[in-house]
């Protein structure tokens, strides 16, 4: 079956290490994206990619870094930049010529930094 | 810029109940309007869309209408089940060049009791 695949699904990490979420779809989609998810905030726009070998930063990119090398795969790395790790992060692909609304999400990674 | 304003949490309602979750936005222009639904460890699937004004858009039991004139979206739904218990997040694509991204309300958290 089609669809997203999030690993891992939980994470911990100490403060000041880098960590790498994988994102990897296989719906032949051309956008991707990730979300930054915390109670009572909502969905958070990290960094989305409309094509390989390219992307752009979302609402809150301080700290974080991708990479679109393949069309299938999006990493997101989590740098010790990132002030406020903790949270739940959500990739989410988008089927080409449909409105730009409808996306298909993973099942998430929750990282949790000690 | 773009804002989704959704009811605060939690809602807790007995199974067969009717369901109301106020969702109203800003925008500018004729923006295009979702809900999704996050069950509980998973990420979020599209409920409903609507894409232009009086749409109404259905699905599973589920009804929203896009009203411009009070730029409002309310999820309804006239009798609810157990497996209905989740987070709904009502959501906007801008019209116009901004269109790559959604914005998202903070989310309303539904328990259905037996």
């Amino acid at each position: 079956d089609g669809g997203i695949t999030q690993s891992p699904k939980y994470l911990f990490r100490k403060e000041g290490q880098n960590v790498t979420l994988s994102c990897e779809q296989n719906l032949n989609h051309d956008a991707m994206y990730w979300y930054r998810q915390d109670p009572g905030q909502g969905l958070r726009l990290i960094y989305y990619s409309q094509i390989v070998n390219d992307f752009q930063k979302g609402d809150i990119a301080e700290g974080y870094s991708v990479s679109r090398e393949k069309k299938e795969s999006f990493p997101l790395t989590v740098t010790s930049a990132q002030k406020n790790p903790t949270a739940f992060y959500l990739c989410a692909s988008r089927r080409p010529g449909t409105e730009t609304g409808e996306l298909f999400f993973g099942e998430g990674s929750r990282l949790t930094v000690l | 810029g773009n804002s989704v304003t959704q009811m605060e949490g939690p809602v807790t309602l007995s199974e067969e109940a009717f369901l109301t979750i106020n969702c109203t936005y800003t925008a500018t222009g004729y923006p295009s309007l979702f809900w999704y639904v996050q069950y509980p460890g998973e990420g979020l699937q599209l409920l409903l869309k609507a894409t232009k004004a009086d749409d109404k858009g259905s699905n599973k039991g589920f009804e929203a209408t896009y009203r411009k004139e009070t730029t409002s979206f309310h999820l309804e739904k006239g009798s609810v089940q157990v497996s209905d218990s989740a987070v709904y997040f009502c959501a906007l694509r801008g019209a116009g060049g901004s269109n790559y991204k959604l914005t998202f309300g903070k989310g309303t958290l539904l328990t259905v009791n037996p």
